[in-house]
């Protein structure tokens, strides 16, 4: 089945860096979605993407759909605590399936 | 507008015994999801359902698992026997149809003991 490669597996930083993650498959998808999950809730959706290039900010999170269709990466930029969480990639395939990666656990420095 | 809501939100069982959580989907959503998530996992797909009838359930342990949405809104996922292999948070998420955001409930977080 569909596979996402997600690095870091986790990040320990300081307040005020960016932050870099991203996913990898060797499945092509046609859409591209980044989720953060805090403790005891579920996902929340942060940023989708729905064609192959395309370059999506909210806020401080800039996210990019690569031109293979295999790949994308999030930034977040000037980290706050409030970032903390674990970030998850997600691909839809065959129509609307989601596939999620294992996720990056972010840890912020005060 | 509510968000999806589940219950309970924690479960500790022993194994071989039976389990079944709830969800309440957004008002209105057509598409409900049950995703299975292991620690340090990203969700898994159970089974999705449109109204009540079941759309993919290829991932869903049938031996195991059942789900039912008898009146395409609630949903009820249970599990008999369970494993300890089971412990897992079991999230729930609603969309408008397939091809809408998905909005995730909390979880309810099964420990087989």
């Amino acid at each position: 089945g569909q596979q996402l490669n997600q690095s870091p597996q986790s990040m320990f930083i300081q307040e005020g860096e960016d932050v870099s993650m991203n996913c990898t498959s060797s499945s092509i998808f046609n859409t591209w979605l980044w989720y953060k999950q805090d403790p005891g809730e579920g996902p929340v959706l942060l940023i989708a993407l729905y064609k192959a290039g395309e370059l999506t900010s909210n806020g401080r999170l800039t996210a990019q759909f690569g031109i293979t269709r295999k790949d994308s990466f999030l930034n977040i930029s000037a980290s706050i605590p409030s970032d903390v969480g674990i970030y998850f990639c997600a691909g839809k395939w065959d129509g609307n399936k989601l596939v999620f990666g294992a996720g990056t656990i972010l840890r912020v420095k005060s | 507008e509510a968000g999806v809501a589940q219950s309970p939100r924690y479960k500790i069982i022993e194994k071989r015994q039976s389990v079944a959580f709830w969800c309440n989907p957004i008002s209105g959503h057509a598409t409900l999801y049950w995703y299975q998530q292991i620690l340090g996992q990203g969700p898994k797909l159970l089974i999705q359902f449109q109204n009540n009838g079941v759309v993919d359930d290829s991932q869903l342990p049938k031996d195991r698992f059942s789900a039912e949405r008898l009146k395409g809104v609630d949903s009820t996922l249970k599990i008999q026997p369970a494993k300890l292999e089971d412990s897992a948070v079991y999230l729930c998420a609603s969309s408008l149809d397939p091809s809408y955001e998905q909005y995730f409930g909390p979880g309810t977080r099964l420990t087989v003991t």
